[in-house]
């Protein structure tokens, strides 16, 4: 399976942008990337994902690099609400299982 | 609509002992998972379901798990003889299908099990 790397932790203020980026170096052609997220006590939620081109959703934005090798997920307006780990998976249209990561723990300062 | 439900939420056992998960998965879902989330990691998957059969149950760790979804619903998951270190939260989720590229999962809040 195709791996993901990011970053343990990113702090942000409250109404402000954030940035989660990461990096998959060793993508196929056929993996989409998918984010998910898992508020704190609770399941992991989907947020967006996406194959080639930069997608947006009334949650997120995912950018994604040219060569697809690396993704930026953009929360436009952090609110309290969107602090929790954010999981950024590979998979592909045949897989079915999510393979999670340890995330990147987003804390949001009021 | 109704999100996918698990019970108990928390449960506390005792080493050795047998315990049951139960998962409600969204109505009319046919795809049905299994992960496992110990403290500071993400969830690792246990089981994947479609329909009533177990398509892949390459993620359970040993033979003291086993699951079962006999209607193509509600699924349990089984521990045989707890061992202190199966305490974790038991995440099950649902999709409408099991394969594909919009195949977003729902996952329920979880259960949380301690061997003592």
């Amino acid at each position: 399976d195709a791996k993901t790397t990011q970053p343990n932790s990113m702090e942000s203020n409250e109404e402000e942008p954030v940035h989660l980026p990461c990096n998959h170096s060793t993508i196929s052609g056929t993996d989409y990337i998918h984010w998910y997220r898992q508020l704190p006590s609770q399941g992991p939620e989907y947020v967006i994902h996406g194959l080639t081109s930069n997608v947006n959703n009334r949650m997120a934005s995912l950018a994604i690099a040219e060569d697809r090798k690396s993704s930026t997920l953009i929360l436009h307006r952090a609110t309290l609400r969107d602090a929790a780990v954010y999981y950024c998976i590979l998979s592909r249209v045949s897989d079915y299982k999510l393979s999670f990561g340890a995330g990147t723990t987003v804390t949001v300062r009021a | 609509g109704a999100g996918v439900s698990q019970t108990p939420s928390n449960k506390v056992t005792e080493k050795g002992k047998y315990v049951e998960l139960r998962c409600d998965p969204i109505s009319g879902h046919t795809a049905l998972y299994w992960y496992r989330q110990s403290l500071g990691q993400g969830p690792e998957f246990l089981i994947y379901f479609q329909g009533t059969g177990a398509a892949d149950d390459s993620g359970l760790p040993n033979d003291r798990f086993f699951a079962v979804r006999p209607e193509g619903s509600v699924s349990t998951l089984k521990i045989q003889r707890t061992e202190r270190g199966d305490s974790a939260v038991y995440l099950c989720a649902s999709s409408s299908t099991g394969q594909g590229s919009y195949n977003e999962q729902f996952f329920g809040p979880g259960t949380r099990l301690t061997v003592l």
